[in-house]
């Protein structure tokens, strides 16, 4: 079965760094999304992404986001200067039109 | 706006007993439901899914739920657990009745003892 994939599985980072987090969808999916679980709290949504521009964003997704589909096949999120509380696992995830969505294993971003 | 609430963060239960998952949800719509699963240091799979027809679902492993539209519940049940079963499982409601963004649950970890 066709999976979502996200590299890498663990980074670390100083405060203040940018970090890119990497994910390549399924290959026939439309609609491409960023998820992120706090250690200890809910799954959030932070973005959803189809046509090559963002559909929806969250409050938390404010200025130090983005999110780009470089090419045919990777989807990314950037955070420009991480701050501690963005340590989480972020989670990738595609769907087509009719399908529910399928999630990546997560990155699990450690800000120190 | 839509929320999910799941009433239980943890539930301990024995080898081949039965367990239910208990999940809340508000909506002013309509909505599709779900169940995911996250097992150790994985991400999250689909167990299944409700989006209209019959309130009783069937999904993967021997998972079932109930769509209760009165109560507006969604819990997920199994009839005999397995220790494979533990895992953090996660009730979850798309807005507008699509497949597009998703409103978690704060999940609830099974834990399943010999």
């Amino acid at each position: 079965e066709p999976e979502v994939t996200q590299t890498p599985s663990h980074q670390v980072t100083q405060m203040g760094q940018e970090v890119i987090l990497r994910c390549v969808p399924i290959s026939n999916h439309l609609y491409f999304y960023w998820y992120r679980q706090i250690l200890g709290q809910k799954v959030e949504f932070l973005v959803s992404f189809y046509n090559n521009e963002i559909s929806e964003k969250s409050e938390i997704f404010d200025d130090q986001f983005s999110v780009e589909r470089p090419d045919g096949s990777n989807f990314t999120l950037k955070i420009r200067s991480t701050k501690l509380e963005d340590s989480a696992m972020y989670f990738c995830a595609s769907s087509d039109d009719n399908s529910p969505l399928h999630f990546g294993n997560g990155t699990r971003l450690t800000v120190t | 706006a839509q929320s999910v609430t799941q009433l239980d963060s943890q539930v301990p239960v024995f080898e081949e007993a039965p367990v239910e998952l208990r999940c809340n949800y508000s909506s002013s719509v309509s909505v599709y439901l779900f169940w995911y699963v996250q097992y150790p240091n994985q991400g999250l799979q689909l167990l299944l899914k409700y989006l209209s027809g019959s309130t009783l679902v069937k999904g993967i492993n021997g998972f079932e739920a109930e769509f209760n539209k009165s109560q507006t519940s969604f819990h997920l049940r199994k009839p005999s657990v397995h220790i494979s079963d533990t895992a953090e499982y996660f009730c979850a409601v798309s807005v507008s009745g699509g497949y597009n963004k998703l409103i978690f649950g704060a999940g609830t970890r099974l834990a399943v003892h010999p």
